[in-house]
């Protein structure tokens, strides 16, 4: 059984350069999130895809920020010109579809992408 | 407008019980859910509850007043490997919204 993997679990960076993340969700989950999480905060919501179709994207997230997931697999998430602002850890979870077996709508998260703007 | 209020920090002691409340205000709710999270670690699911009532799950309990916009979760037994972080967190439409968390201690 494969969870979600994310890469880099680590990165850190210079003020204004643009850094990528990516998440691989479980196989046969369509729905996949990501999320932003500092220091004793709970995780915030950046966007969430039903395959490959980003349906909701949150008013916080800056044009900055982009996320893809091409084929309805991976998905990645692009912060361009980064902020120190931005150091935080990004999360990415994924879920089953309505219907498909006993369905909760429970997140399975990744173990994340620890970004730190220098 | 979306607000989830938990404690943010609690202390219980080995072997006792603990009771972590919750109060939302949302617009939409579709179920409640608890996380774990370890310090360092992704969270994972503890439990969900759609249907005012308790929810038992071994040493863990959840219970939900939708009415009332309230929950808690209810931790038995307490271990120290449940020294960790609880969060409460409402689906809404199909995301969920976190509360801050609660960060729980547990001693000897």
């Amino acid at each position: 059984d494969t969870g979600v993997s994310q890469d880099p679990r680590h990165k850190i960076t210079k003020r204004g350069q643009n850094v990528t993340f990516r998440c691989d969700p479980i196989s046969e989950h369509n729905r996949l999130y990501w999320y932003r999480q500092t220091l004793g905060q709970g995780p915030e919501f950046l966007t969430y895809f039903q395959n490959e179709a980003q349906l909701e994207k949150s008013r916080l997230l800056s044009d900055r920020f982009s996320a893809e997931r091409p084929k309805g697999s991976f998905s990645t998430l692009e912060i361009q010109r980064t902020e120190q602002g931005d150091s935080a850890m990004y999360l990415c979870a994924s879920s089953r579809e309505a219907g498909q077996g006993a369905y909760t709508g429970e997140l399975f998260f990744g173990e994340g992408s620890r970004l730190t703007v220098l | 407008g979306q607000n989830i209020d938990q404690p943010t920090e609690m202390t219980a002691t080995e072997g006792a019980i603990v009771q972590i409340n919750c109060t939302y205000q949302t617009s939409g709710f579709n179920g409640l859910f608890w996380y774990q999270q370890h310090a360092g670690e992704a969270p994972t699911f503890l439990s969900y509850n759609v249907l005012d009532g308790l929810e038992e799950k071994g040493r863990f309990s959840s219970f939900l007043s939708r009415s009332k916009g309230y929950s808690y979760l209810l931790l038995k037994e307490l271990q120290m490997k449940d020294s960790a972080s609880y969060l409460c967190a409402v689906k809404a439409g199909r995301k969920l919204i976190f509360g801050q968390g609660t960060e729980l201690s547990v001693k000897p």
